[in-house]
């Protein structure tokens, strides 16, 4: 079955700088790569996702890159603030399937 | 946009007690609803799928006597936490889906469980 790994586990940043956070997956059936932030004692929220046909999507301070040939994804969030500090997940999932296998999680804090 | 909504969102029993958790999809049909537990610090981990009007599938190592799940309407999806234990004690997710391999999911708020 599918195994997501994600890197790193806590990430710390200046407000302002940029924060990077990197997944691989092992099955190549996978084809739909989505990200959520979770706050303390919340459901996760999507953020931003993207499918395998797409090399890069953006959506104002936040990107997603795929690379299908390495089986990497990663989240580029610029310009920081400190409403971004929450634990981000990036998953993946075979289209037909609908289930998604999660990372492991990345606890971003962003200080002022 | 859509909304999937869980209750209890917190709730408190005694071992050997069994407990039933909601997910609605409030402005959609769920065809497809999936249920994931979270111990603290850790990540989202799939229990199992629950198709409406058919038998749950559940992912390995998920005991499903003691996680029933119900998906009777396309509306709501109920998992029962049967004769709970103190290690049962963790936080309980729902996502909805259309299940048209759409794949984008939205996911309840959580209903977080601790067993005394």
């Amino acid at each position: 079955g599918e195994n997501v790994e994600q890197h790193p586990s806590t990430l710390s940043v200046q407000e302002g700088d940029s924060a990077v956070i990197k997944c691989t997956y092992s099955d190549s059936a996978s084809n739909y790569f989505p990200w959520y932030k979770q706050e303390l004692g919340k459901g996760p929220q999507l953020i931003i996702d993207i499918r395998s046909n797409v090399g890069e999507k953006k959506d104002q301070r936040i990107a997603v890159t795929l690379n299908k040939t390495a089986k990497h994804f990663s989240l580029h969030i610029t310009e920081t603030q400190p409403e971004d500090s929450a634990v981000y997940f990036c998953a993946a999932s075979i289209q037909w399937a609908d289930k998604l296998i999660f990372g492991t999680g990345t606890r971003l804090q962003v200080f002022p | 946009g859509a909304v999937v909504s869980q209750h209890p969102s917190w709730v408190i029993c005694k071992s050997g007690t069994s407990v039933k958790i909601e997910c609605r999809s409030l402005d959609f049909q769920a065809t497809t609803m999936f249920w994931y537990r979270q111990f603290p610090k850790q990540s989202l981990m799939l229990m199992a799928t629950s198709n409406e009007g058919s038998k749950a599938t559940y992912e390995q190592g998920v005991e499903k006597d003691k996680f029933l799940i119900n998906h009777a309407s396309l509306t709501l999806s109920t998992l029962t936490v049967t004769s709970a234990h103190p290690e049962d004690s963790s936080f309980y997710i729902c996502s909805a889906g259309t299940g048209a391999g759409a794949n984008v999911l939205t996911f309840g708020a959580g209903s977080r469980l601790t067993v005394l």
